[in-house]
């Protein structure tokens, strides 16, 4: 089955530095990579995602690659700012059918923009 | 807010209570999910139910008890839990294809 493995755990930036997190996945099949966003005392909410049909995706300050022939993909945050600070995980599907929900996550990242 | 609410936001059981966390969704989805979140560990997916069928169950402990009434509400039903199932336990939805995943705010569970 899918493994995903999710680097560094802690990350720790200045406001305005650039943030990268890097993820790694074991299923050549896989086609589907969502980023989540946790806040304290929240649910997950999802962010970027990217399909394997592309190399990257971006959305005002945050991207995410995908290199399928390494299989690993990467957020990259610019700009970051205090709110940004959360824990992010990365994701892939977990089993045949790359059902959207069904998925499997890494250790996730605990991001702390210092102001 | 994600259309997806789950009731209640904390709960604290004794290991012989019986309890039910609820979720629903408000997004047309036919897939809900329960997902159980430990500290220092990765979100651990339990169910899924598709179409109101139950098609996958990931080892769970038969303590657990999911029910799927219809696409928009799934429901936990716990009984003789162990302290170790002290948790945030989060339910999710999606299309059951390759779509985005939307997850709700989840229930605090604790275990005394």
């Amino acid at each position: 089955g899918e493994n995903v493995e999710q680097h560094p755990s802690t990350l720790s930036v200045q406001e305005g530095d650039s943030a990268v997190i890097k993820c790694t996945y074991s299923d050549s099949a896989s086609n589907y990579f969502p980023w989540y966003k946790q806040e304290l005392g929240k649910g997950p909410q999802l962010i970027i995602d990217i399909r394997s049909n592309v190399g990257e995706k971006k959305d005002q300050r945050i991207a995410v690659t995908l290199n399928k022939t390494a299989k690993h993909f990467s957020l990259h945050i610019t700009e970051t700012q205090p709110e940004d600070s959360a824990v992010y995980f990365c994701a892939a599907p977990g089993g045949r059918g790359n059902q959207g929900g069904k998925l499997i996550f890494g250790q996730g990242t605990e991001l702390s923009v210092k102001p | 807010e994600t259309g997806v609410t789950q009731t209640p936001r904390h709960l604290v059981m004794g290991m012989t209570n019986k309890k039910s966390l609820k979720c629903e969704q408000h997004l047309g989805h036919n897939a809900m999910y329960w997902y159980k979140q430990s500290a220092k560990k990765p979100l651990e997916l339990m169910f899924v139910y598709n179409f109101k069928e139950q098609t996958e169950n990931n080892s769970v402990p038969s303590r657990f008890s999911p029910e799927c009434p219809n696409s928009s509400h799934l429901f936990l039903h716990l009984h003789t839990l162990q302290p170790e199932d002290s948790a945030l336990y989060l339910c999710a939805s999606s299309q059951p294809t390759n779509t985005e995943a939307f997850f709700g705010q989840g229930t605090r569970l604790t275990v005394v």
